[in-house]
């Protein structure tokens, strides 16, 4: 069974700095994995998903990285902007079935 | 497009009710599911299904029951709630899971409360 583990849980940051979310996870067969945003009583939003085959995936400040041999996947964001706060899920596809992890909270002060 | 839409928003029950968690996608999506979050956890897997009239049991199903009659909706059905079962439920739907780029789309929510 998969076991997604996501370290912090929750981090607190100054305005501008650049910081890293990570994720691990005990089965390397999987399809992709993505990282997911979640506000405050709302769903969730997919920021980047990074296929079996790649190693990373970049969209403007953010920067997913995964190693499967490891089972770590990161994800970088460059100068945090307090629009950033939020909770940050991993999620791995491994065919039918998705697995989350518990998520960081992520507070980014003024 | 709207999405994935649920239905309600909130909802509280009362030991031993039942109810039906709505769960509708307008992208044509042959890959829908249903997950719980508990207060500071991940999503659960609670059901999921592959196409119209074919379902399949997630990692807590305990409690619950689907059907997929039609390629838009998915409907939850909670038969005898517990406290237990107190939860966010969220649906989800995707093109096709193993589709190397597909991504899940999230409806955005119910919130359960069982007293």
């Amino acid at each position: 069974k998969q076991e997604v583990t996501q370290i912090p849980a929750a981090l607190s940051v100054p305005e501008g700095e650049n910081l890293v979310l990570n994720c691990s996870f005990t089965d390397s067969a999987i399809y992709n994995l993505q990282w997911f945003r979640q506000d405050p009583g709302k769903g969730l939003t997919s920021l980047l998903l990074i296929q079996s085959s790649q190693r990373e995936q970049t969209s403007g400040r953010l920067n997913a990285s995964l190693d499967k041999s490891s089972g770590r996947s990161t994800l970088y964001i460059a100068a945090s902007q307090p629009g950033d706060s939020a909770t940050y899920l991993c999620a791995l596809n491994t065919g039918n079935q998705f697995y989350f992890g518990t998520g960081t909270s992520l507070t980014v002060i003024p | 497009n709207a999405g994935v839409t649920q239905t309600p928003k909130f909802r509280i029950l009362k030991i031993g009710q039942s109810m039906t968690l709505q769960c509708t996608q307008d992208m044509n999506h042959n890959y829908m599911y249903w997950y719980r979050q508990d207060p500071g956890m991940g999503l659960k897997l609670i059901y999921y299904s592959v196409g119209a009239g074919i379902t399949d049991k997630g990692e807590v199903p305990n409690g619950y029951n689907v059907s997929r009659s039609t390629t838009e909706d998915f409907p939850l059905r909670l038969e005898l709630a517990a406290p237990s079962q107190t939860s966010v439920y969220f649906c989800a739907s995707t093109p096709s899971p193993s589709g190397s780029t597909d991504t899940q789309y999230f409806g955005p929510g119910t919130r359960l409360t069982v007293l």
